[in-house]
């Protein structure tokens, strides 16, 4: 069974640019949910999409958001990108209901200049 | 309420030994409690998790013992090896969504 997948895996973005980073959730699985990590902050929850809606947000400012399609992948874009943004964004899958185990992928390394 | 609260930051261990993590958490809506063991430049991979309506679940060498009460709960490493040197991060998670409160992290060395 494949894993979740996160293209890319790394970006290099100017101030002021935006971005879109990419999650394929494991096979079966509607939850996805985004995480930032930094060496500061931690792993901190974005929000999480389940059946195309935002089920759950974190405290992120409105320059970040996200959408799930209806074969459950997702998209999280970051618009108007500062240098605090630079982090490793995590997506994670979980089951049917969104109840069940989170699986994480690799991520995708964001770095601002 | 939100805050798992995760010790020690650092952790040195011999091989054999048994490494300890500790969390803390305050919000009695957590119904979820998964560890994650994450490598350089990987994501973090589920290890083991536990309900709050059991006190203690092992899976190989890892154990998590759960003190409701207390609302603490700790990871042991049994047999300490070089490989399991990684970061380890307590979890918390209610209400059946995938939306995971993180500890701040450990760094665990096993010296050989």
């Amino acid at each position: 069974k494949a894993g979740v997948t996160q293209t890319p895996r790394y970006l290099i973005k100017t101030r002021g640019q935006q971005v879109t980073l990419s999650c394929s959730p494991i096979s079966g699985h509607r939850s996805v949910s985004w995480y930032q990590q930094t060496p500061g902050q931690g792993l901190q929850f974005l929000f999480e999409y389940f059946s195309e809606t935002q089920r759950n947000k974190g405290n992120f400012p409105g320059r970040f958001s996200g959408r799930q399609f209806s074969n459950s992948r997702s998209e999280m874009n970051v618009s108007t990108l500062e240098l605090g943004d630079s982090a490793l964004y995590l997506c994670a899958s979980s089951g049917v209901t969104g109840d069940t185990e989170a699986f994480f992928g690799q991520g995708t390394r964001l770095t601002v200049v | 309420q939100q805050q798992v609260k995760q010790s020690p930051q650092s952790l040195i261990v011999q091989k054999g030994g048994i490494s300890i993590i500790n969390c803390a958490y305050e919000n009695t809506a957590f119904d979820y409690f998964p560890w994650y063991q994450q490598f350089p430049g990987k994501g973090p991979a589920l290890l083991i998790a536990i309900r709050p309506d059991v006190s203690e679940k092992k899976e190989g060498r890892f154990t998590i013992s759960f003190n409701k009460s207390a609302k603490q709960f700790s990871l042991h490493i049994m047999d300490s090896q070089p490989g399991d040197s990684a970061t380890y991060f307590c979890a918390a998670n209610s209400g059946g969504y995938n939306k995971l409160i993180f500890g701040a992290g450990t760094r665990l060395a096993v010296h050989p």
